[in-house]
């Protein structure tokens, strides 16, 4: 079965520091790849998603992701974050066949604090 | 995208009773989900609901505790049954449009 494991489950990080969230996964197939955030009293967003192409994958708000397939890894990152980056960060794969996204297996999630 | 709007937003619930929840979505979808987030834990899908069909449930979730309805392309309902602490959870209701998977803001239940 598929599974997702995000490392970090409660990072705090200072106003301007650099932010690299871990993500693997674990499916031999071809995957969807997504990155979800839910914000204090918000709704899950999206923030970027891999599909295929160009491995590094850019999304709102100044954050990126690298898909490397070796490693099953879909790490999130932005070189400087900001104290509204405080949220909880999800990590995602599809379960769908073909390459379908609607069964999404997310991982445990991390919860980011930007101290100003 | 998609605006989804779920109700109630948040509940507190007695042991042994039926509460179902509402999801209304601003767009003619094929496919809306059921997650569950319990406190500490990360999203677990619940089943899918297709619009004319049952519901699929996924491993661990049965029909009887969790009974859906999809009368239509743009509403569903799940009923969490005969409720018990452990059912204590944000259930989120999801659906598919243009290849991106959208979440409502969730419906938090605490079963006392």
């Amino acid at each position: 079965a598929q599974s997702v494991s995000q490392h970090n489950h409660h990072v705090i990080l200072s106003e301007a520091a650099s932010l690299e969230l871990g993500c693997n996964y674990s499916y031999g197939g071809t995957v969807n790849l997504f990155w979800y955030v839910q914000y204090p009293g918000q709704h899950l967003q999206l923030l970027l998603k891999y599909f295929s192409g160009d491995p590094l994958v850019k999304g709102i708000k100044g954050f990126e992701a690298e898909f490397i397939k070796s490693k099953f890894s879909f790490n999130l990152r932005k070189p400087s974050v900001q104290w509204s980056d405080t949220a909880e960060y999800f990590c995602a794969v599809n379960a769908g066949y073909g390459g379908a996204t609607n069964k999404l297996i997310f991982g445990t999630g991390t919860l980011l604090a930007v101290q100003p | 995208s998609a605006v989804i709007s779920q109700k109630p937003s948040r509940d507190i619930c007695q042991r042994g009773t039926s509460l179902t929840i509402q999801c209304q979505v601003d767009s003619q979808v094929t496919m809306m989900f059921w997650y569950r987030q319990q406190p500490r834990q990360s999203l677990t899908l619940i089943a899918t609901a297709n619009q004319g069909s049952e519901a699929t449930y996924e491993s661990g979730f049965v029909i009887d505790k969790f009974p859906i309805s999809r009368p239509n392309l743009t509403f569903s309902t799940l009923t969490v049954s005969n409720m018990s602490p452990e059912d204590s959870s944000i259930y989120l209701c999801s659906v598919e449009l243009g290849n991106t998977i959208y979440f409502g803001e969730g419906s938090w239940l605490t079963v006392v």
